[in-house]
């Protein structure tokens, strides 16, 4: 079983709707957890970084964290074409250094 | 300030070669990861180098190796190529490492034949 599980998709969604993407996680050592944006042959951009439980709010996207039920949400509202990419979510511990554990990765697509 | 370069872009082998791929990280950054992403497994993490020492290590096997230098440029090496090493390599820079964010390079794209 893989640590951190993520759907890979694909979703598609039309222009203007609310996008829902999670992430589960099986090593309770996490304490660190982010979301990437990749597009086609381009490399990973970070989104959101958010330390151990809570939420972060930033533009049109909002990150969750719930350690308790080892889970992590990624909400983007008003959803453009552009943001048409697949998202990974990453987590790491305290003592692994810079070692990201990535999910699947989920692509999505935003239909104008 | 400049991004994280990856050079090649491309690379095409054939089993049993070697390949070495290189990365300059951000300006002023002193840590450097590799990270190989395949369709099967996504984003796999190779190894850490910070001040020149690998600090960290993935679970692949010795046919995968790197180095970083004084100016904090890095290399990996691949050795003994198979089929399995196709793949996405991308490096990743940040100022310490730990949890400071990490900033990817294009990747290079390697096509074992």
């Amino acid at each position: 079983q893989k640590e951190v599980e993520q759907d890979p998709g694909p979703l598609s969604v039309p222009e203007g709707a609310i996008v829902s993407l999670n992430c589960t996680y099986s090593n309770s050592a996490f304490q660190y957890f982010m979301w990437y944006r990749q597009y086609s042959r381009k490399g990973p951009e970070l989104l959101m970084y958010t330390y151990s439980s809570g939420n972060k709010e930033d533009g049109r996207f909002t990150a969750q964290v719930d350690k308790s039920s080892k889970y992590i949400s990624l909400f983007i509202r008003d959803s453009q074409p552009s943001d048409s990419a697949t998202y990974l979510c990453a987590m790491s511990e305290v003592t692994s250094g810079s070692r990201l554990t990535f999910g699947e990765g989920t692509q999505l697509t935003v239909n104008p | 300030k400049a991004g994280v370069t990856q050079t090649p872009r491309y690379l095409i082998k054939t089993r049993g070669q070697q390949v070495t791929l290189s990365c300059s990280p951000i300006s002023g950054h002193r840590s450097v990861s590799w990270y190989q992403q395949t369709p099967g497994q996504g984003l796999q993490f190779l190894f850490e180098y910070f001040s020149e020492t690998q600090r960290n290590k993935g679970n692949f096997p010795g046919r995968f190796s790197g180095r970083q230098f004084s100016n904090s440029r890095s290399e990996m090496n691949v050795s003994t190529l198979e089929l399995g090493d196709s793949a996405l390599y991308l490096c990743a820079s940040s100022l310490r490492g730990l949890a400071d964010t990490q900033y990817f390079g294009p990747g290079t794209r390697l096509t074992v034949l």
